[in-house]
């Protein structure tokens, strides 16, 4: 398996402009999650779906942020407008309910807002 | 709710020493507990995890760690640092039965040196 694919991996865009990152789970999982790392913050779940529903989106900042889950095997995270305080590394992992109790996790898009 | 603390922010070790990185948890119900490495420019990979089986769980790469519950811990060990070991250490804990939704600790920086 190719595990969780996540892209761009590198996005630099300037403040004010719409940003979206995408992420492909492993096939056959069917929860997915998004998370923001930052140097202050550590790792923030930002919202995770079930069957593409979203649970959780409790942790996604504030209304310039969206999520969706349009089928079992893309997602994608929208930021508009961009920020320079949005600039973080995202990551994307997704988890076989009733199966190893792992997370597999993508490599990430590291953003940077100017 | 749920939380992991991670004491130190980096740990520096010699190479061949032990390793000890710890991790300290507060959960109302049964924990699931995790430990995740994170080397440069990647994403998290699982390195072992808690799951109410044995109390001293093994995991890739020689790291080991014991779940004490009169303690609440669940630390991280290893017996012989190598310099491949260098990374960023996450603690992780979610509810008994699902790893739906993890909550990370902070983060510890290992080290090692020559």
């Amino acid at each position: 398996d190719a595990g969780v694919i996540q892209s761009p991996r590198h996005e630099v865009t300037e403040m004010g402009q719409e940003v979206t990152l995408r992420c492909k789970p492993i096939s056959g999982h069917d929860y997915l999650f998004w998370y923001r790392q930052t140097m202050m913050r550590g790792l923030e779940l930002l919202i995770y779906f079930n069957n593409n529903v979203p649970i959780d989106d409790s942790g996604m900042p504030e209304d310039r942020f969206s999520a969706k889950m349009p089928n079992a095997s893309f997602s994608t995270l929208k930021i508009q407008p961009s920020e320079p305080r949005d600039s973080a590394v995202y990551f994307c992992a997704s988890i076989l309910a009733g199966g190893p109790d792992e997370q597999f996790f993508g490599p990430g898009t590291r953003l940077t807002v100017l | 709710a749920q939380s992991v603390t991670q004491l130190g922010s980096h740990v520096s070790v010699s190479e061949g020493a032990l390793v000890l990185l710890r991790c300290n948890y507060s959960s109302s119900v049964p924990p699931y507990l995790f430990w995740y490495v994170q080397y440069p420019n990647q994403g998290l990979q699982l390195l072992l995890k808690y799951t109410s089986a044995a109390t001293l769980v093994k995991g890739i790469n020689g790291f080991e760690a014991e779940f004490k519950k009169s303690e609440t811990s669940f630390h991280l060990t290893k017996p012989s640092a190598h310099m491949s070991d260098a990374a960023e250490y996450f603690c992780a804990v979610s509810e008994a039965g699902t790893a739906s939704k993890l909550t990370f600790g902070t983060g510890t920086r290992l080290q090692v040196t020559l």
